[in-house]
């Protein structure tokens, strides 16, 4: 069964401060691999989006990096600021079209003075 | 890209009653989906919106339940029939655009049943 696990469930930090978030999957075939931001009462907003062939892509402060060897994916989060403050979802991709996303349940993060 | 709008943002439901979200998109789109987040959860898909045919369900959703419509390529409805306290969840649009992998996701809309 696809599967995306995301570690830690939860995150808090202090501004300023950096933090990585992990996702590892299972999913097989394996198109992309998507990191959303989702604030509280939003829709997830897109990061950034690495095929089989990428191995890391920033997004300003925001940095994926993709092993598709180990399946394991990362988003690195530097000096974080209180906007950062969000859920943020790893999403795999099968090929094909939507129906072969596989959603993490998230890292909630949360960033305070 | 694609912005997507939803509406009603929330809305508080009584038991055996029906809601109909609208989802709108500001450009034309290839595909389109409805998703539900129930509390703590990831996305679940339920469908994926045809212009102009039935929606195609995914394992575990139903057109009874939740029938939608896509008239054209900006605009779809889902409509959450027949209601319980268990269709309490975030119900998210979204949408594909061209041959990107990029998809774009609507506000949601917050249901409660009571």
């Amino acid at each position: 069964k696809n599967q995306v696990e995301q570690s830690p469930q939860s995150l808090i930090i202090l501004e300023g401060k950096n933090c990585t978030l992990q996702c590892n999957y299972t999913v097989s075939p394996f198109s992309n691999l998507r990191w959303y931001k989702q604030d509280t009462g939003r829709g997830p907003v897109s990061l950034t989006i690495m095929t089989f062939s990428e191995n890391t892509k920033s997004n300003g402060r925001y940095t994926a990096t993709l092993d598709a060897d180990t399946k394991q994916s990362s988003l690195h989060i530097t000096a974080s600021q209180l906007s950062d403050s969000a859920s943020y979802i790893c999403v795999v991709s099968a090929p094909g079209t939507a129906s072969k996303l596989t959603f993490g349940t998230g890292t909630r993060l949360q960033v305070t003075l | 890209s694609a912005v997507i709008s939803q509406k009603p943002s929330r809305d508080i439901c009584q038991r055996g009653t029906s809601l109909t979200i609208q989802c709108q998109v500001d450009s034309q789109v290839t595909m389109m989906f409805w998703y539900r987040q129930q509390p703590g959860q990831s996305l679940t898909l339920i469908a994926t919106a045809n212009q102009g045919s039935e929606a195609t369900y995914e394992s575990g959703f139903v057109i009874d339940k939740f029938p939608i419509s896509r008239p054209n390529l900006t605009f779809s409805t889902l409509t959450v029939s027949n209601m319980s306290p268990e269709d309490s969840s975030i119900y998210l649009c979204s949408a594909l655009t061209g041959n990107s992998y990029e998809q774009y996701f609507g506000p949601g809309t917050r249901l409660t049943v009571t």
